[in-house]
């Protein structure tokens, strides 16, 4: 199974301010990783798919990066609706086993 | 525009069976095109993948949930279902159905809102 830990468990920003969630994966993988964000009682949101991919409707502050072990959601002019709840995931597992990161809690500082 | 909705009980008993339904609306479930799956969240903690159905390319569960999930589609109601056997508290969850396709590059891009699945006594 593919581990992906994010870092860090909670990123405090001020708004405007960009902030940079990271993804590291256990083991090396290509670019089927994908970014979600969550507010309390809503399902997640799609974000970025294929690593650096902004699903429809994302805004084009939201931009992710990286390969490997390494991915990173950047958020460039955070506003108030962006603090929430950010979770990566790898789906480039055969047979599938997909998996999640642990999240990420962007809160406003 | 596509919608899905979970539905079932919401309290279920340790040592029974967990049953869902998904209700997918503004698509076909029976599309080559789509993969549909469940992920659960328990409450204030993350989310985990239980296993992707296609009606034509087959079904792929999580091995930690292999020996007692089956998940099926039923294409004249357009549904699919999430069947959990065997269930103790810590499947106690938010259990949500998704949809992938190869438009997102195969990750769930819509969500249903979830259900929340008690497991108690």
């Amino acid at each position: 199974e593919i581990v992906m830990t994010q870092s860090p468990a909670t990123l405090s920003v001020s708004p405007g301010d960009r902030a940079t969630l990271s993804c590291r994966a256990s083991q090396g993988i290509s670019s089927n990783v994908a970014w979600y964000q969550q507010k309390p009682g809503q399902p997640p949101r799609l974000l970025i798919f294929g690593a650096s991919t902004r699903a429809t409707g994302v805004p084009v502050r939201f931009s992710g990066s990286g390969s490997g072990t390494e991915f990173t959601l950047t958020i460039s002019s955070l506003q108030s609706e962006d603090f929430a709840m950010y979770y990566c995931q790898q789906y480039d597992t055969w047979p599938p086993l997909y998996t999640f990161g642990q999240g990420t809690k962007l809160e406003i500082k | 525009q596509l919608q899905l909705q979970e539905s079932g009980p919401g309290l279920v008993k340790p040592s029974e069976t967990l049953s869902l339904t998904c209700t997918v609306s503004g698509a076909s479930i029976s599309s080559s095109s789509y993969f549909w799956g469940w992920i659960r969240q328990p409450p204030g903690k993350g989310l985990e993948w239980l296993g992707s159905i296609s009606y034509s390319r087959g079904t792929y569960y999580n091995p930690s949930f292999k020996s007692r999930i089956t998940m099926s589609v039923d294409t004249s109601k357009n549904q699919l279902s999430l069947k959990l056997s065997s269930v103790t508290a810590t499947d106690t969850a938010v259990y949500h159905c998704a949809r992938r396709t190869h438009t997102s590059a195969w990750a769930f891009d819509y969500w249903g809102q979830g259900t929340l699945v008690t497991v108690s006594s």
